[in-house]
């Protein structure tokens, strides 16, 4: 069973599309997280929840928005994209709010044309 | 702000070598960690080092922590072809709300057979 899942794998998009990016976790956590990757592998975090509720929220544009249904849920929608938000975006999932071990789902390359 | 830096950016090595990478950070934290990325792929969790510790093995892993220079170093020993990915450490970074990860730039570790 894949414990931190997201959707689409690939994602190719024109300038001024709205898309959204799915994850999904079962393994139980109360804490997830999304991460931007870019071209030089540059590991950045963009947004936390933590019991659907939002803890951290980086310096990212507001197009950006996360949503998180339930606990097992965090969506990344993202309007009016544009050629810089071209990266691999990574969910991630923690057992609890605090920094221990994070598991990562397996990415999500978007890329704007 | 980017918290760590790796260095080596890459590393070519042959199978049965020890392979060492480094990892500098700027602020106090509270536990350093080490991920594996497979091209292509998520970020799989390695080992956790805390503050109060020096030094811990996992396998053919071994971690050091040096927290009066700020650095820590991933040892791999007798390296094998499918030890091939980037490596990344991650400390923990205050935040208004509460902490993340902060990744370094990683390193590329590439054994050849």
């Amino acid at each position: 069973d894949t414990a931190v899942s997201q959707t689409p794998k690939y994602l190719v998009t024109q300038m001024g599309n709205d898309k959204s990016i799915k994850c999904e976790q079962n393994l139980g956590h109360d804490t997830m997280y999304w991460y931007k990757q870019d071209s030089k592998k540059f590991l950045k975090i963009m947004f936390s929840y933590n019991n659907k509720e939002l803890i951290i929220n980086e310096t990212v544009p507001n197009r950006f928005s996360p949503k998180s249904p339930d606990k097992a849920h965090l969506n990344l929608h993202i309007n009016s994209l544009e050629l810089g938000d071209s990266a691999v975006y990574f969910c991630a999932s923690s057992q609890d709010w605090g920094v221990g071990e994070q598991f990562f789902g397996p990415g999500t390359r978007l890329t704007v044309l | 702000s980017q918290q760590g830096e790796e260095d080596p950016q890459a590393l070519s090595i042959q199978e049965g070598e020890n392979a060492t990478m480094n990892c500098s950070y700027k602020t106090s934290i509270n536990n350093l960690q080490w991920y594996r990325q497979n091209s292509g792929r998520g970020l799989v969790h390695l080992i956790l080092i805390r503050s109060n510790e020096r030094e811990k093995h996992s396998g053919r892993l071994r971690v050091t922590l040096d927290t009066s220079k700020k650095s820590s170093s991933l040892l791999i020993t007798a390296s094998r072809a499918a030890d091939t990915a980037s490596y990344f450490c991650a400390t923990d970074g205050a935040h208004q709300a509460g902490t993340a990860l902060i990744f370094g730039k990683g390193t590329t570790l590439s054994v050849s057979s």
